[in-house]
């Protein structure tokens, strides 16, 4: 397997433009992550999927931020409008089972100038 | 509220010198104790899983040991490709969202 993929890899906006980060996750696996990594906070859970369905999503900072998931091989992040705090490494993972192993992609890095 | 720390913030060692790192947790019905290692400019890898206390796992220089309350991660004559930052995270049996630890930040000098 090809593990988490992530796209873009590096993101460089202006305040107010929307962001949208995308993510595959593992095939197989019924739940996916997102979290935010910042130097301040470390690894933060902004929101979670189970079966594509959105489980919990009070890790999620803001109105400005929202989260869907399509299908089983898709979901996206969305930032509008992008403000210079979100600046920020962002992680979508997978795992199969609730509790247990989470597999992360490679991230996102976002930088709002 | 479930924490988890981890300590040193840092570490320095020299290639060979074998040291332990430290996750100290403090949940309510621990279900499971992850550790991963993160190189810069990518996401977590896995390394081990620990269920119960007493329990350990070892993969190379590494072997990960669980009590009631904390963990370490043993690095056994490390080298200069050990150097990351190596996390923690703990899931407990009523909440089961991953709680991370802030990291250690592990360099290994030649």
């Amino acid at each position: 397997d090809a593990g988490v993929i992530q796209s873009p890899r590096h993101e460089v906006t202006e305040m107010g433009q929307e962001v949208t980060l995308r993510c595959k996750p593992i095939s197989g696996h019924d739940y996916l992550f997102w979290y935010r990594q910042t130097m301040m906070r470390g690894l933060e859970l902004l929101i979670y999927f189970n079966n594509n369905v959105p489980i919990d999503d009070s890790g999620m900072p803001e109105d400005r931020f929202s989260a869907k998931m399509p299908n089983a091989s898709f979901s996206t992040l969305k930032i509008q409008p992008s403000e210079p705090r979100d600046s920020a490494v962002y992680f979508c993972a997978s795992s199969r089972v609730r509790g247990e192993t989470q597999y992360f992609g490679p991230g996102t890095r976002l930088l709002v100038l | 509220e479930d924490q988890v720390t981890q300590s040193p913030e840092a570490l320095r060692l020299q290639e060979g010198e074998s040291s332990s790192l430290n996750c100290s947790y403090t949940v309510s019905g621990l279900r499971g104790l992850f550790w991963y290692r993160q190189d810069p400019g990518k996401g977590p890898e896995f390394l081990f899983t620990l269920y119960s206390a007493g329990e350990e796992k070892e993969k190379e220089r590494l072997k990960a040991t669980l009590t009631k309350k904390e963990s370490f991660l043993h690095i056994t004559a490390p080298k200069p490709e050990d150097s990351a930052t190596y996390l923690c995270a703990v899931t407990t049996n009523y909440g089961q969202n991953f709680v991370f630890g802030p990291g250690t930040r592990l360099s290994v000098l030649p």
